[in-house]
């Protein structure tokens, strides 16, 4: 079956650590997106990539740091820099980033907790 | 900039009832919007996906509407069971933006 596979599931982070969640997907989608869930904020998106090696940021990249070397895997880095880590990660992917016509899948998150 | 709002928050109904969820946005310049229903601790699960051509969508129990001058859109849930319990997330896609919008959820909870 196709879909998107996130993992893991639940990461521990220390203070002043990085941390890599990482997002694979079998369905020859082009673009692929990292999406932040708090709660009573819903979702925003951290970055976004329409084909292999290029990305843009979304509105909350500061902290954060991606790259896209191959069509199925989009990697979401957490660095140090981001002061508020403890959330929920969302992956996301289309078909085509600028006419996404066929709707986007979604991964079944991360949940990353700062210890 | 675009927003997108979902009233109400919660929702709670008894099993068996018709209910209708609402989602506004307040730039029609859309070019589709996506249900979604997110279970608790769970990513999320597409319901419908309606292109800013169409006015409806059905999936079985579930139809959404758009109407796009008005900036609204609705899902409507016959014969709720409690199955259907879960947050319900609008999310609308611009045209020439590579993100979705998305509202803040509806959460639904059916009783038996």
């Amino acid at each position: 079956d196709g879909g998107i596979t996130q993992s893991p599931k639940y990461l521990f982070r220390k203070e002043g650590q990085n941390v890599t969640l990482s997002c694979e997907q079998n369905l020859n989608h082009d673009a692929m997106y990292w999406y932040r869930q708090d709660p009573g904020q819903g979702l925003r998106l951290i970055y976004y990539s329409q084909i292999v090696n290029d990305f843009q940021k979304g509105d909350i990249a500061e902290g954060y740091s991606v790259s896209r070397e191959k069509k199925e895997s989009f990697p979401l880095t957490v660095t140090s820099a981001q002061k508020n880590p403890t959330a929920f990660y969302l992956c996301a992917s289309s078909i085509r980033a600028r006419i996404a016509n066929y709707g986007y899948t979604f991964g079944s998150g991360t949940r990353l907790t700062v210890v | 900039k675009q927003e997108v709002t979902q009233i109400p928050a919660a929702l709670s109904v008894p099993e068996g009832e018709n209910l209708v969820l609402n989602c506004s946005f307040t730039d029609s310049a859309i070019y589709n919007l996506q249900w979604f229903r997110q279970d608790p601790g769970k990513g999320l699960t597409s319901l419908l996906l309606i292109q800013s051509s169409q006015r409806e969508q059905t999936s079985g129990r579930l139809n959404a509407s758009l109407d796009k001058s008005s900036g609204r859109s609705t899902l409507y849930i016959a014969a709720s069971q409690p199955g259907d319990s879960a947050t319900y997330l609008c999310a609308v896609n611009q045209g020439g933006s590579e993100k979705l919008v998305f509202g803040k959820g509806t959460k639904l909870t059916v009783n038996p």
